[in-house]
């Protein structure tokens, strides 16, 4: 099974902030890695897939990159409406996994 | 506008079963892979079963041999038939759908409650 860790697990920040989310990889997933946004109460939604695209309506603060084991989730400038957990998942193996998830928090 | 709407949960016995459905509007369930997500309370996204358009089925080793995904075309409806329940069942259960644009999953239902307890 292909674990997924991602940090911090919780990233205290101030709006318009820049935010920096990691999630590393067991073994290499290639670029089958995606992003998705969780707020309380709510379903997940897609913000980034395939490593690096943004869903259809994510704006263009959200940007992802890497490939293999490393990650990198960004929002360039916090807005209120960001201040979430964002977990990555993969489907690059059997069965597939998810991370633990980052909350990002308003310092 | 694409949407789906699960239903079925509620509280349930160790070793009971429950179905649940996912009701699918504005796409065809059969048109790419359907799975179901699990979330136990406070904690992460739990992947447990897919169903691919010919007719295909994984699942988490978790779940394997007590829980079977199944899909209805004629009602484009999602299923998910849970059997030999345990308290570490207990979970939000979302459906989610593969987006034939992305392949991932895109969009979830709103969720349902499954608790399993005594």
């Amino acid at each position: 099974e292909i674990v997924l860790t991602q940090s911090p697990a919780t990233l205290s920040l101030s709006p318009g902030e820049r935010a920096t989310l990691s999630c590393r990889a067991s073994q290499s997933v290639s670029s089958n890695l995606a992003w998705y946004q969780q707020k309380p109460g709510q379903a997940p939604r897609l913000l980034i897939y395939d490593a690096s695209n943004r869903a259809t309506g994510i704006p263009a603060r959200f940007s992802g990159s890497g490939s293999g084991t490393d990650f990198t989730l960004t929002i360039s400038s916090l807005e209120p409406e960001d201040f979430a957990v964002y977990s990555c998942h993969q489907r690059a193996n059997w069965p597939w996994t998810f991370g633990q998830g980052t909350k990002v928090e308003v310092k | 506008e694409v949407q789906l709407v699960e239903s079925g949960g509620g509280l349930i016995q160790p070793g009971g079963s429950l179905r649940l459905s996912c009701a699918a509007s504005g796409f065809t369930v059969s048109s790419n892979y359907m799975s179901w997500v699990r979330q136990a309370p406070g904690k992460g996204l739990e992947w447990v079963s897919v169903i691919y358009s010919g007719g295909s089925t994984f699942y988490a080793d978790s779940v394997k041999g007590r829980f079977t995904i199944s899909r209805d075309d004629s009602r484009n409806t999602l299923y998910f038939q849970m059997n030999s329940l345990r308290a570490e069942d207990t979970a939000v259960y979302y459906c989610a759908r593969g987006s034939t644009v992305t392949n991932w999953l895109d969009p979830w239902g709103q969720g349902t409650l499954v608790t399993v307890s005594s």
